[in-house]
């Protein structure tokens, strides 16, 4: 069964850092592309970042562009978002999710996805 | 940036009924990159519909979708207890954006 379990969501302050993970099981994790979504309290989703296969590619959304960093680590099977200058409208869910057909970058639905991580920027 | 409206916001109906949900895009949209998922309250989004026609493994045939172009819909034939929910369209022709999604609530 496939399987994604993201962590790290906190509380922090407006202008600060943290780093999401989220770590995946049931699959061949290097063969995918791998995405993350927000979605911010009683609102819809919001597509935020992708990163290939093989780490050697990254797009994100403009809302976020140049604040947050997408990475992952195939030997641990874990993907990462690394969110800098914080501010209050990135408060969502973030959740993790898996591209639905490998080695490719594009056109992929998601699927599944995992249960999400809260992160709260408020002072 | 193709933006997807999803219409009604809400959809007000009973056990057995039919559900007719509608997500117009602002520019055209290949059908294949077209895909529904249903959220429930505390949950993760799942994927329904994907080609904009083809059912996810294990979503029941009283799910179906349909369109091209601009205009897709998503049936329920015939809407049971667990069907209440929100429903998302996805667009991945160009980058990847989500309709604002449809409530379908018990009357």
């Amino acid at each position: 069964e496939v399987q994604l379990v993201e962590s790290g969501g906190v509380v922090v302050q407006p202008g600060g850092s943290l780093r999401l993970s989220c770590t995946a099981s049931g699959f061949t994790f290097d063969d995918y592309t791998m995405h993350w979504v927000r979605q911010a309290p009683g609102k819809g989703l919001e597509w935020v970042s992708l990163i290939s296969w093989d780490g050697g590619s990254t797009y994100y959304a403009d809302s976020v562009k140049g604040r947050f960093t997408i990475s992952r680590d195939n030997s641990k099977n874990s993907l990462y978002l690394q969110m800098n200058s914080l501010r209050s409208e990135d408060t969502a869910l973030y959740y993790c999710a898996k591209s639905s057909t490998s080695f490719q970058l594009r056109y992929n639905w998601f699927d599944p996805w995992g249960q999400g991580t809260l992160v709260t920027v408020s002072s | 940036e193709i933006v997807l409206t999803q219409s009604p916001g809400t959809l007000s109906l009973s056990p057995g009924e039919r559900a007719t949900l509608s997500c117009r895009a602002s520019q055209s949209v290949s059908s294949s990159y077209l895909a529904w998922y249903q959220q429930k309250p505390g949950q993760a989004p799942r994927l329904l519909i994907y080609g904009a026609s083809s059912r996810a493994t294990g979503i029941p045939d009283r799910f179906s979708g349909s369109g091209s172009g601009t205009d897709f819909t998503l049936t329920i034939s015939r809407l049971e207890p667990e069907d209440f929910a929100v429903y998302y369209c996805q667009q991945f022709d160009v980058s990847w954006t989500f309709g604002q999604g449809t409530k379908v609530e018990i009357k």
